[in-house]
């Protein structure tokens, strides 16, 4: 398998334009995750769905964001208007139940990077 | 509330030498806990996963304890090498499993 796939790997954009990141998750994984990396708070999670539905989305900043999940093998976030504080590093990542111990692992995509000038 | 919290911050050590990172947690109880390894420009990858009754998980160099009791755990890295460069992180499960609390890493830096 591929891993978790993410696009784009880099984006730098102008603050007020739309961003949409994209995620394919591994094959047969059915928890999917949102997170967002600074250097000051370090991960944090965004959202998350299971079997394409959205459990928590309480780590959303705000109505700016938004996630979807249209099917089992795709997964965007969407930034609408994207503003300067907005700037990090994007991960999607999946997993089998993540409380099954080895089998939930936690697979990590490589990341996006956004910029917001 | 639930706090992972991660020491040092940084650290720099020479190749061949050896070292240990701390991470202790409120999370109470807890199913389990991670040490993620992330190199720069890269996603975290899973080194060890413990649940709360186990003391030690090995893998290759890399060796995590845990203490339940005083809430603590660490990462032991045995005989450094310069790709060992990285950030750590430590990530406990709620038991409920309804949340992953992250520390927010340790980077550690070896040098030749």
């Amino acid at each position: 398998d591929a891993g978790v796939i993410q696009s784009p790997r880099h984006e730098v954009t102008e603050m007020g334009q739309e961003v949409t990141l994209r995620c394919k998750p591994i094959s047969g994984h059915d928890y999917l995750f949102w997170y967002r990396q600074t250097m000051m708070r370090g991960l944090e999670l965004l959202i998350y769905f299971n079997n394409n539905v959205p459990i928590d989305d309480s780590g959303m900043p705000e109505d700016r964001f938004s996630a979807k999940m249209p099917n089992a093998s795709f997964s965007t976030l969407k930034i609408q208007p994207s503003e300067p504080r907005d700037s990090a590093v994007y991960f999607c990542a999946s997993s089998l139940p993540w409380t099954s111990g080895l089998t939930g692992e936690l697979f990590f995509g490589e990341g996006s990077r956004l910029t917001v000038l | 509330k639930n706090q992972v919290e991660q020491s040092p911050q940084s650290l720099i050590i020479l190749e061949g030498k050896n070292c240990t990172l701390q991470c202790n947690y409120t999370v109470s109880p807890f199913s389990n806990l991670r040490w993620y390894k992330q190199d720069t420009g890269r996603g975290p990858v899973s080194l060890t996963i413990m649940t709360f009754s186990e003391n030690t998980k090995s893998n290759g160099r890399y060796t995590a304890t845990l203490d339940a009791d005083t809430k603590q755990s660490s990462l032991h890295i045995t005989a450094s090498q310069l790709s060992d460069s990285a950030s750590y992180i430590c990530v406990v499960t709620n038991q409920a499993g309804t949340a992953l609390i992250f520390g927010k890493g340790t980077t550690l830096s070896v040098s030749s």
